[in-house]
Order: C-alpha cells, then sequence, then structure tokens
C-alpha cells in the first residue's frame, strides 16, 4: 500500500513571495490533515478534511494561508505572501474514520 | 497553553534495558492516545496507540500505559535496540480531532 505522498520535499523562497504544497494521501482515506511543524516543536494542526469538506480550520492563519480539497482526495496548501515565521516543516496526515492518522516525509520550507 | 507536555526532551537508555517515556497531558476531552516515532527528515511513524477506556495497549516490544485519574500515559520500550534512537511523539485527540503533540523526546540508545 502506497503512503501519503507530497511534494517538494523541500523549498525556498524569500519573504512576501507565495509558495503551495501538495498532498495525496493513502487510498480510501477520506479524512486528510495539515500540520506546521516548528523546529524544535511537536507539529501542530492548521487544517483537516473530511472528504472535501473543512471539519476543523481554526487554528490556520487565514489572512495568509489557504487549503483545499477539491475532489476529496488530493489536497493543496498555499501561502501568500510568506513571512520569515513561517519556516518549518509542513506534514501531510490522513486517516480512515478517526482512526491513526498516517504521516507523509513533509516539506521543509526555507523564508529568506 | 500546552495540553500535551513531554517534560524530558531527552532520555539516554543503555542498549538492552527499558526505555520509559512520558507523557502529562490537561485537556480531559481527550479520548485517543498515540505514540508516534520520528527520524530525521521524514514524517512522523505511528507506534501505537491507546483508547481511553484501557489502561494498558502492549504490541511486541512497545507497551503504553494509560493513567487518567493523573493524566498521564507511559512509553514502555523492553528491550531497547539501537534501530529505537529516534524522536517519541505524544499526541492526543478528542472525538477523532486532529492530533495535538507535545515537544518530542529525543531517545538514545547507547550501546
Amino acid at each position: 500500500e502506497a503512503g501519503v505522498a507530497q511534494s517538494p520535499r523541500y523549498k525556498i523562497i524569500e519573504k512576501r513571495q507565495s509558495v503551495a504544497f501538495w498532498c495525496n494521501p493513502i487510498s480510501g482515506h477520506a479524512t486528510l490533515y495539515w500540520y506546521q511543524q516548528i523546529l524544535g516543536q511537536g507539529p501542530k494542526l492548521l487544517i483537516q478534511f473530511q472528504n472535501n469538506g473543512v471539519v476543523d480550520d481554526s487554528q490556520l492563519p487565514k489572512d495568509r494561508f489557504s487549503a483545499e480539497r477539491l475532489k476529496g482526495v488530493d489536497s493543496t496548501l498555499k501561502i501568500q505572501p510568506a513571512k520569515l515565521e513561517d519556516s518549518a516543516v509542513y506534514l501531510c496526515a490522513s486517516a480512515w474514520r478517526g482512526s491513526e492518522q498516517f504521516f507523509g516525509p513533509g516539506t521543509r520550507l526555507t523564508v529568506l | 497553553d500546552q495540553q500535551v507536555k513531554q517534560n524530558s526532551p531527552s532520555l539516554s537508555v543503555q542498549e538492552g534495558r527499558i526505555s520509559i517515556l512520558n507523557c502529562d497531558y490537561t485537556n480531559s476531552m481527550f479520548d485517543y492516545f498515540l505514540w508516534y516515532k520520528k527520524y530525521p527528515a521524514e514524517g512522523p511513524t505511528f507506534l501505537i496507540s491507546i483508547s481511553s477506556i484501557k489502561d494498558k495497549n502492549e504490541d511486541g516490544r512497545f507497551t503504553v500505559f494509560l493513567n487518567k485519574s493523573a493524566k498521564h500515559l507511559s512509553l514502555h520500550i523492553v528491550p531497547s535496540q539501537p534501530g529505537d534512537s529516534a524522536v517519541y511523539f505524544c499526541a492526543a485527540s478528542a472525538n477523532a480531532d486532529g492530533l495535538t503533540f507535545g515537544k518530542g523526546t529525543h531517545l538514545i540508545i547507547q550501546p
């Protein structure tokens, strides 16, 4: 069974630029999550999708971050414009019916 | 406020001995607890979980204990092996929501 796929693995941008990350969950997993992990911290939930609907986006900085999962499968997370403090690893995870979440390898973002 | 706390940033254990990683939580609504293992440049890997209706769950060398009255859980690894060296995250959820993670404990297994 293929795992959660994410791309790109690494991205370096300058502040005020835009960036997008892509995630393809495990086949059949209806629930998809995006997490932000800052160095030295645990992952922090940004947004949770159930199929193509948003379940929880209370911790998503909506003035600059957006996410979509249009067909209920893959998802994109966008930052526009990026700030220095957005430097982090962005993790995508998927789950089947609220069971344990499976994580992708993450995208390491560096904002200069 | 940190709802899931791992107070030991690092832990060093001799190979073959028991490793005990601890985690405390403050949110009484949490009903599902998990441990993840993370190697550098990889995403967290699910290790073991426990529902709030249980106080122990075992899977091979890994056992998780839950003490609801103390809002405390622990992960026991017996015996510890060199491949267990990694960062371990404690995580919790309420009603199948997204996970709340601790800051992690870096476990180092000494030969």
